[in-house]
């Protein structure tokens, strides 16, 4: 079965600091891995996905099978990255049922 | 495009009775995935329809129920509601047949008392 964990609630960060939120996964077969993210007010948004080793907003996550980690990364974080963090994981490719972590609450404090 | 829809925003119901919640995804989006968001168990994946048809299911009990119509729009329903289901249900749709982005839905907020 696959899971998803994300072992920090709540992550507070000064302006400037770098930013790590942990997600670690356990699933027997080839994922797919997201972040998403929840800004006050606004709806659950992709903020990035393994596959295409974008960096979004300054944020980068590599997959890291040995350890089965899919950690994000920011080095400066920003006011604006305060935000509810998810990671997430796709049974396989052709599905789209995503499998969540229980989230990070991200505060940078000004 | 016009983002992902769900009607009704806010809904109340009594413990027994059945809801329907509906979901229209961004045009040309063809996959629509439904979550139920709980402070307890977070988000959980209720099931995924794809032109028409049903292609994977949550470890969800036969109450929830849904279906998809011709223009993707999507329905789901729950019939003899308890008071655990109470809950945030968030629709997503894809415009692709796996494993892309899903575009979220602001949610519809079911109250079961």
């Amino acid at each position: 079965a696959q899971r998803v964990t994300q072992p920090e609630k709540l992550l507070s960060v000064f302006k400037g600091a770098p930013v790590e939120l942990k997600c670690n996964y356990s699933y027997s077969g080839s994922p797919e891995l997201f972040w998403y993210v929840q800004y006050s007010r606004q709806r659950l948004q992709l903020l990035l996905r393994h596959i295409s080793r974008e960096s979004i907003k300054g944020f980068t996550a590599d997959l890291n099978k040995g350890e089965t980690s899919f950690h994000l990364k920011k080095p400066f974080a920003q006011e604006e990255d305060s935000a509810m963090y998810y990671c997430a994981l796709s049974s396989r490719t052709g599905a789209n049922n995503l499998f969540f972590g229980t989230g990070t609450r991200l505060t940078v404090i000004p | 495009k016009a983002g992902v829809t769900q009607t009704p925003r806010y809904l109340i119901k009594t413990r027994g009775q059945q809801v329907t919640l509906s979901c229209s995804p961004i045009s040309g989006h063809r996959s629509v995935s439904w979550y139920q968001q709980t402070p307890g168990q977070g988000l959980q994946f209720l099931f995924e329809y794809f032109s028409e048809t049903q292609r994977n299911k949550g470890n969800f009990p036969g109450r929830f129920s849904g279906r998809q119509f011709s223009n993707s729009r999507s329905e789901m329903n729950v019939s003899t509601l308890e008071l655990g289901d109470s809950a945030l249900y968030l629709c997503a749709s894809s415009d692709a047949s796996g494993a892309d982005t899903q575009y979220f839905g602001p949610g519809t907020r079911l109250t079961v008392l």
